[in-house]
């Protein structure tokens, strides 16, 4: 399968740990994207790289959420200090620089207790 | 500010007949636009995407119609079937940026 691939797919953590999601795009894709969803919503964007630059940060990712892509293929998501309010699903997609369709990985469920 | 908006949380069709999915956006620069389906515990699914310069894209049962002046989308599904039943999430990107900006979501129960 050569999809989009994130590990874990659950984690359950207490407040104030920290955490770090990773994400395997698919191989050829130089774009890298995360995105948060919580129940009843739609996805939201919270950053994205362009090879190993990251070209976009949302306000949503406050100084708690740092994103990495350090050679330009998987990247990794931390979460510092967690919250209650991180609880969330956690979405990585990657797509072709110029090309706008996204392909989604499977996602982290992270519950902060 | 909700720039991508889905009025209807749910709808509910019977197998065989056309699920009609509407979509409404406010951001002018929007230029591409896409439909996802998903089901529980797993990422969204790519389904169709239109660019702005089309009205209408057609895969297989799946047809998506642009309305630029109205700023309205919909996805049709002829016919529909039990296993389309899912959630489904219209979004957008606005030009020159890579990020999607996506609807609330609509679920859709296909009765047999």
């Amino acid at each position: 399968d050569t999809g989009v691939s994130q590990d874990p797919r659950h984690k359950i953590t207490k407040r104030g740990q920290n955490v770090t999601f990773r994400c395997d795009p698919i191989s050829e894709h130089n774009r890298l994207y995360w995105y948060r969803q919580t129940l009843g919503q739609g996805p939201e964007f919270l950053t994205y790289f362009q090879n190993e630059a990251q070209l976009e940060k949302s306000r949503l990712l406050s100084d708690r959420f740092s994103a990495e892509r350090p050679k330009g293929s998987f990247s990794t998501l931390e979460i510092q200090r967690t919250e209650q309010g991180d609880s969330a699903m956690y979405l990585c997609a990657s797509s072709l620089a110029g090309h706008g369709t996204q392909y989604f990985g499977p996602g982290t469920r992270l519950l902060v207790l | 500010d909700q720039q991508v908006k889905q009025n209807s949380p749910s709808l509910s069709v019977q197998e065989g007949r056309i699920s009609i999915l509407n979509c409404d956006y406010t951001n002018s620069m929007f230029d591409y636009f896409l439909w996802y389906k998903k089901y529980p515990a797993e990422g969204p699914t790519f389904l169709i995407s239109i660019s702005s310069i089309k009205d209408k894209n057609e895969d297989g049962r799946f047809t998506v119609f642009l309305n630029k002046s109205a700023k309205h989308l919909s996805l049709h599904i002829v016919p529909s079937q039990p296993g389309d039943s899912a959630v489904y999430f219209c979004a957008a990107s606005p030009s020159n940026t890579g990020k999607l900006i996506f609807g609330q979501g609509t679920t859709l129960q296909v009765k047999p």
